[in-house]
């Protein structure tokens, strides 16, 4: 079946350091990708994906490449910030005919220190 | 463009009251709409799903049912709520069954 394994957190880290968040997953056929950013006690915001294998998405300065060869899709962000502290989600849509149900991941909390 | 409300944003409720929790998009026509539960501390859970007006897809058995009497509208209901209903609750929409989705600011709900 399909899971989405993400490294247990939290993530504690300094201000301008560099970050990995670690995400694989299992899938059949060729799912899409996800990284959802959660504040708190908000929503989940979308923050990148990539649909295709090789694909990197970016955003706000954050990057994450699609590979098939290691079913991974982490998280980098070269310097962080002390407003990056949150919640970060991987996810997969499996891309199947009628299956509209994401896959999430647990979840790894960032925390940035001035 | 497109927005996702919901409310109440916060609710207290007592073990056994009724629960109405609702989810409206605009700037977007026959949405896919969702509502997933985050537990404190945890991920995600898809509770139920939605393709068109009163078409409801159920993912996990529970205490819980919701509705769609309208195409943009979406409702989570529950006759007598438990202890364990206490989470925050999300509704989301996307475009299509494989599109992105995209998520609204949440309901955190407390059962006493």
């Amino acid at each position: 079946g399909n899971s989405v394994t993400q490294m247990e957190g939290p993530v504690t880290l300094s201000e301008e350091a560099f970050l990995t968040i670690n995400c694989t997953y299992t899938a059949t056929g060729y799912p899409s990708l996800f990284w959802y950013v959660q504040y708190p006690g908000e929503g989940l915001q979308l923050l990148l994906k990539a649909t295709k294998a090789d694909d990197k998405g970016s955003n706000k300065g954050f990057e994450a490449t699609y590979r098939k060869e290691t079913t991974s899709f982490h998280l980098e962000k070269g310097s962080v910030q002390v407003s990056d502290s949150a919640v970060y989600f991987c996810a997969l849509s499996p891309q199947v005919s009628g299956t509209y149900k994401y896959i999430f991941g647990t979840g790894t909390r960032l925390k940035v220190l001035a | 463009s497109q927005t996702i409300h919901q409310w109440p944003a916060t609710l207290v409720q007592p073990v056994g009251s009724p629960l109405s929790l609702e989810c409206t998009v605009e700037g977007t026509s026959n949405p896919n709409l969702y509502w997933y539960r985050q537990a404190a501390g945890r991920g995600l859970q898809l509770l139920f799903y939605s393709v068109g007006i009163g078409q409801i897809s159920s993912e996990v058995p529970q205490n819980l049912s919701a509705s769609r009497p309208q195409d943009r509208q979406f409702i989570l209901s529950s006759k007598k709520l438990l202890l364990s209903d206490s989470g925050f609750y999300l509704c989301a929409w996307s475009g299509g069954a494989a599109d992105t989705q995209y998520f609204g600011p949440g309901t955190r709900l407390t059962v006493l």
